[in-house]
């Protein structure tokens, strides 16, 4: 299995919703990236997960929750968004310091 | 801090051409320069480069690092409307022990038309 999984594949929510971002894969990989990408932007990383442990925190506003409750499976919970926060929220994983492999990732509107 | 830059950020080039994609990166503790490949969806994982001077190929597609003159490029020969994509460079480093950091350049965007 070579695959990241991510679900939903779109999303639409209002700015007093609560919802959650899934990101699954069953490669082995102990580091998980959570990037957020605006139309015509590169990536941007968002957090980074290491042994299941946050490692990196991009000094993302605290509406944007991750979490990471075991090593195949990384969430992103989403809390009183704004309208520019939509975008295209990519997973990725890897192996420590190897190549990191993408998800097809979540389209999300915040109306 | 870290910075990636691509050149060009588009091309249009006619089915056949071939064409050379640039990187030049600035990062503390740098660790690879990876290119990927995005249409429409997320980007898919081309070449992965640490070594100065060793080409990678796959098919009509090549790549090779600088690391004394901090670049690198991605060729394509006999360009295909398939190829038509955003090519994404991005650097794995970081300073301050963000060791697995990705920083990305912004892209070029390549039009291959028949």
């Amino acid at each position: 299995d070579t695959e990241v999984t991510q679900t939903p594949k779109h999303l639409v929510m209002g700015m007093t919703n609560k919802k959650s971002l899934k990101c699954e894969q069953h490669m082995g990989h102990r580091a998980m990236y959570w990037y957020k990408q605006k139309a015509k932007k590169p990536p941007e990383l968002m957090f980074v997960y290491s042994y299941e442990k946050l490692s990196i925190n991009e000094s993302v506003p605290s509406r944007f929750s991750p979490e990471c409750p075991n090593s195949s499976l990384l969430n992103l919970h989403l809390h009183a968004l704004q309208p520019e926060d939509s975008a295209l929220y990519l997973c990725a994983s890897s192996h420590l310091g190897e190549t990191q492999y993408f998800g097809p990732g979540t389209r999300l509107l915040v109306l | 801090e870290d910075k990636v830059v691509q050149s060009p950020l588009s091309l249009v080039v006619h089915e056949g051409d071939t064409v050379t994609l640039n990187c030049s990166y600035e990062v503390t503790n740098f660790r690879s320069l990876l290119w990927y490949k995005q249409e429409k969806k997320a980007p898919t994982f081309l070449f992965m480069l640490t070594s100065s001077g060793i080409e990678k190929k796959s098919g009509r597609l090549s790549s090779i690092l600088d690391k004394k003159e901090l670049f690198s490029i991605l060729n394509i020969t006999a360009t295909q409307t398939g190829d038509s994509a955003v090519y994404l460079c991005a650097v794995e480093g970081g300073s301050g022990g963000s060791n697995y950091k990705l920083t990305f350049g912004k892209g070029t965007l390549l039009t291959v038309n028949p």
